[in-house]
């Protein structure tokens, strides 16, 4: 059984351009959430997607945008980057809405921006 | 709001010591706690949870207990290895309709 997954491993962009960033979730799971973790942090919510629509968003700006297909897998887009946008984005996956189900993490995007 | 506070590191320590890494929580409501480990360039992995008060969760010698009378969710190990050596990270769980929040993480170096 493949967990979640998530495309590309790293990723080089410059200033002012736009990112797309993609996820398998772990089979069964229908929920899909993405983190934003800089340096030396922890995790940073961005938002979750369930049933084809984005369900909760963090604090992040409209540059940050997502979609789900329907088979769950999940894409983020980031537009007009910034050299702050540099980080380890992570995806992670969980079966549904439900009260301290587990949320499962992929291995992540390495993003950086110059 | 809602939010976890870890104990900074970094924690350094022989191989064969005992562990706590502190974790306090503030939650409007009964969160689910959550220990996750991220080793050098990978991902997160659940290392255990609890979903209710008094519950223990445990995990490769790892334990916490979820103590609702002083919001704590501590972890420890009674002997820790070389491969331990990882960053772990606090996080709590509303509900299903929430994200989970996160604590700024403790890197922990297990010297042999």
């Amino acid at each position: 059984d493949a967990g979640v997954t998530q495309s590309p491993t790293h990723l080089i962009k410059t200033r002012g351009q736009q990112v797309t960033l993609r996820c398998s979730p772990k089979s069964g799971h229908d929920t899909v959430s993405w983190y934003q973790q800089a340096l030396g942090q922890g995790p940073q919510f961005i938002f979750q997607y369930y049933e084809e629509e984005e369900r909760q968003r963090g604090n992040f700006p409209d540059r940050f945008s997502g979609h789900q297909f329907p088979n769950y897998s999940s894409e983020l887009n980031v537009n007009a980057l910034l050299l702050g946008d540099s980080a380890l984005y992570l995806c992670a996956s969980s079966p549904g809405q439900v009260r301290g189900e587990t949320q499962y993490f992929g291995p992540g995007t390495r993003l950086l921006v110059l | 709001g809602n939010s976890v506070t870890q104990m900074e590191g970094p924690v350094t320590l022989s191989e064969e010591a005992f562990l706590t890494i502190n974790c306090t929580y503030t939650a409007t409501g009964y969160p689910s706690l959550f220990w996750y480990v991220q080793y050098p360039g990978e991902g997160l992995q659940l290392l255990l949870k609890a979903t209710k008060a008094d519950d223990k969760g445990s995990n490769k010698g790892f334990e916490a207990t979820y103590r609702k009378e002083t919001t704590s969710f501590h972890l420890e190990k009674g002997s820790v290895q070389v491969s331990d050596s990882a960053v772990y990270f606090c996080a709590l769980d509303l509900s299903g309709n929430t994200p989970l929040v996160f604590g700024k993480g403790t890197r922990l170096s297990v010297i042999a």
